[in-house]
């Protein structure tokens, strides 16, 4: 069963600041990765994926990484802005997603 | 990408009652698949719903409780049988769209579901 270990489980900053978020898989055999946003009530937002077969994949301010041998993926978010504020969720697909508790974002203006 | 639509976005149940919960998605998709978000827990998922056979349910879910429909290529539903206040939760569906290369995922808005 694929486990999943996202840290840090919350962080604040100011605005400005760039954001590292980890995470951490058990089982190696994946298809791709999928980066999620989820604010407060709501449903989640895909906002990367990266292929099994990539170390990398960007959109706009946002970075992902992964380093399937090693289990591991992070999320770089450049100039945080408050609208950043908001709950991320990463999943690894072996078939289906398994998802990790998150990293509660706040970005102080 | 896919847009994804679920009914209701949320209501208020008494104990003993089943709620169905309704998604609907602007494209054909392949695979659909049924979430669970306790209060302040992660996505746990209930179940793949297939296109005209059986749902595959996880372990710790089973269709007396969570019985599943999908009688097309855009639409799914997921009812919630003989609910308690256990049950309190944000349900969401999620979707792949046909042809996706990658199996990305999209996910619907969730529906709140609060048990008296």
């Amino acid at each position: 069963k694929q486990e999943v270990t996202q840290i840090p489980a919350a962080l604040s900053v100011p605005e400005g600041e760039n954001l590292v978020l980890n995470c951490s898989f058990t089982d190696s055999a994946i298809y791709n990765l999928q980066w999620f946003r989820q604010d407060p009530g709501k449903g989640l937002t895909s906002l990367l994926l990266i292929q099994s077969s990539q170390r990398e994949q960007t959109s706009g301010r946002l970075n992902a990484s992964l380093d399937k041998s090693s289990g591991r993926s992070t999320l770089y978010i450049a100039a945080s802005q408050p609208g950043d504020s908001a709950t991320y969720l990463c999943a690894p697909n072996d078939y289906k997603l398994s998802f990790g508790a998150g990293t509660t974002v706040t970005v102080r203006a | 990408s896919a847009v994804i639509s679920q009914k209701p976005s949320r209501d208020i149940c008494q104990r003993g009652t089943s709620l169905t919960i309704q998604c609907q998605v602007d494209s054909q998709v392949t695979m659909m698949f049924w979430y669970r978000q306790q209060p302040g827990q992660s996505l746990t998922l209930i179940a793949t719903a297939n296109q005209g056979s059986e749902a595959t349910y996880e372990s710790g879910f089973v269709i007396d409780k969570f019985p599943i429909s999908r009688p097309n290529l855009t639409f799914s539903t997921l009812t919630v049988s003989n609910m308690s206040p256990e049950d309190s939760s944000i349900y969401l569906c999620s979707a792949n769209p046909w042809g996706s290369p990658y199996n990305e995922q999209f996910f619907g808005p969730g529906t709140r579901l609060t048990v008296l």
